[in-house]
């Protein structure tokens, strides 16, 4: 099945410890992105990746970290977390950049405290 | 950057009632989708249409990229369409997608 799979689905953390955030497409897309929703700001991007080893920041890159290694994989960093980063992330992929069908992966609900 | 505004926020319907969501854009756009949040959360892609309609089933939608606007219809709704609907462009030049701020959609038995 076709998916766009993130881990965990729910995490509740401490302010200033590290955490990934897991993304993996099985659709051999090029373009992957992550995003956060916040109540109504809707959806912002975060960071974006054309291709292995390219990567670029989107609206709100601020705190975070990506790294594309290997097609699939797209993880999300916080290198040092702050309760201003509590919120609901999504990945999310595409065959050939934002101009194509996006998938979005299940979400995964980030509290820092 | 490009300003995107879905109308209206809120919406309550009857079971059975039909529904039309705008969403305005304020650039020229290279793609635009239609997204629906149900209430666990879940994104799922509705239609990606540029422009032009398409259908399926009872939702369908219209671009018209010349006027800067889409709409998604909905009809005959059910409870399960209830959720939040989000539409998301791609300003032209742009590798990003910018989503507007939805629309909250409850359908009542």
């Amino acid at each position: 099945e076709a998916q766009v799979t993130q881990n965990p689905r729910y995490l509740i953390t401490v302010t200033g410890k590290k955490l990934t955030v897991t993304c993996s497409q099985n659709m051999n897309h090029e373009y992957m992105s992550w995003y956060r929703q916040d109540p109504g700001l809707g959806l912002r991007q975060i960071y974006y990746s054309m291709n292995v080893e390219v990567t670029d920041k989107g609206d709100v890159p601020e705190g975070y970290k990506v790294s594309r290694k290997e097609k699939r994989n797209f993880p999300l960093i916080l290198e040092s977390p702050s309760p201003n980063q509590t919120s609901l992330y999504f990945c999310a992929s595409s065959f050939e950049g934002a101009d194509t069908e996006a998938f979005f992966g299940q979400g995964t609900r980030l509290t820092v405290v | 950057g490009i300003q995107v505004e879905q109308s209206p926020p809120d919406l309550i319907l009857q079971e059975g009632a039909n529904s039309t969501l705008r969403c305005n854009f304020s650039d020229s756009v290279n793609n635009l989708q239609w997204f629906h949040q149900n209430p666990w959360g879940q994104l799922i892609n509705l239609f990606y249409i540029p422009s032009g309609t398409k259908q399926n089933g009872r939702l369908s939608a219209t671009t018209v990229a010349t006027e800067r606007y889409s709409l998604l219809y909905i009809s005959s709704s059910q409870t399960t369409d209830s959720g939040v609907y989000f539409c998301a462009v791609e300003e032209t030049g742009a590798n990003n997608l910018f989503f507007g701020t939805g629309t909250r959609l409850t359908v009542i038995p």
